[in-house]
């Protein structure tokens, strides 16, 4: 069966500077999919950016881009200028390519000092 | 376009009482997902449905969790009786079928949640 650990119950950051948050992942499988997943307080869990496992390049989505080792089954994002508006909940998730069922982390609240 | 809608937000009953819990899919998804949290762990799944049939109930915990999807539209989640353990946040999404078959990535929408607390 497949696991997700986020090993970071919590994590602060100033204003404008970087945060990784970090993620393992354990799986026999080759070909699947991994996600951070970000749910605001008291808001709806939505989809901050995917990792397809074939893909070498690391995913990037403007301020958001991930650190993908296939081999270390380690899968991390890194937030860069961070805002207020990222506090939040971050979930790290995995699916098989051919499933449908998303396997989650425990979550990491992270939390933004202005 | 509304999102995924789920209701009640909270819900506080007692052990033993009966507790319905109901979501909404986005229009035209046909597949829809139950998952729940127990606090500070991690999202589990529960089950799947594709349209109106249960594709996977792999994660349902056990036979006092009934979920049904008549119509292949919105769903229930029904936990009869409830115990202490049943409390936490019940997820649901859904996602599109995509043409090109189960290797296509068709993302999640997720519903904000119903919050389950039982005394």
């Amino acid at each position: 069966a497949q696991t997700v650990t986020q090993s970071q119950p919590e994590m602060s950051v100033q204003e404008a500077e970087t945060v990784t948050l970090s993620c393992t992942y354990d799986t026999s499988e080759s070909d699947y999919y991994l996600f951070w997943y970000k749910q605001p307080p008291s808001r709806q869990m939505i989809l901050v950016i995917r990792q397809e496992a074939y893909k070498q390049q690391n995913a990037t989505e403007n301020r958001f881009s991930v650190n993908f080792q296939k081999a270390a089954k380690s899968f991390s994002l890194k937030i860069s200028d961070s805002q207020l508006g990222d506090a939040a909940m971050y979930f790290c998730a995995y699916r098989r390519r051919y499933g449908n069922k998303l396997v989650f982390g425990a979550g990491t609240i992270l939390r933004v000092k202005s | 376009e509304a999102g995924v809608t789920q209701f009640p937000s909270h819900s506080v009953i007692e052990k033993g009482q009966t507790v319905t819990l109901r979501c909404d899919p986005i229009s035209g998804h046909d597949n829809l997902y139950w998952y729940r949290r127990v606090m500070g762990k991690e999202i589990k799944f529960l089950l799947h449905f594709v349209k109106e049939s249960k594709q996977d109930e792999s994660g349902m915990p056990n036979n006092r969790f009934l979920a049904e999807r008549t119509g292949g539209t919105y769903s229930t989640l029904k936990v009869q009786p409830a115990e202490l353990e049943d409390s936490g946040v019940y997820f649901c999404a859904s996602s599109q079928i995509l043409a090109g078959g189960p290797s296509s990535y068709n993302e999640q929408f997720f519903g904000p949640g119903t919050r389950l607390t039982v005394l």
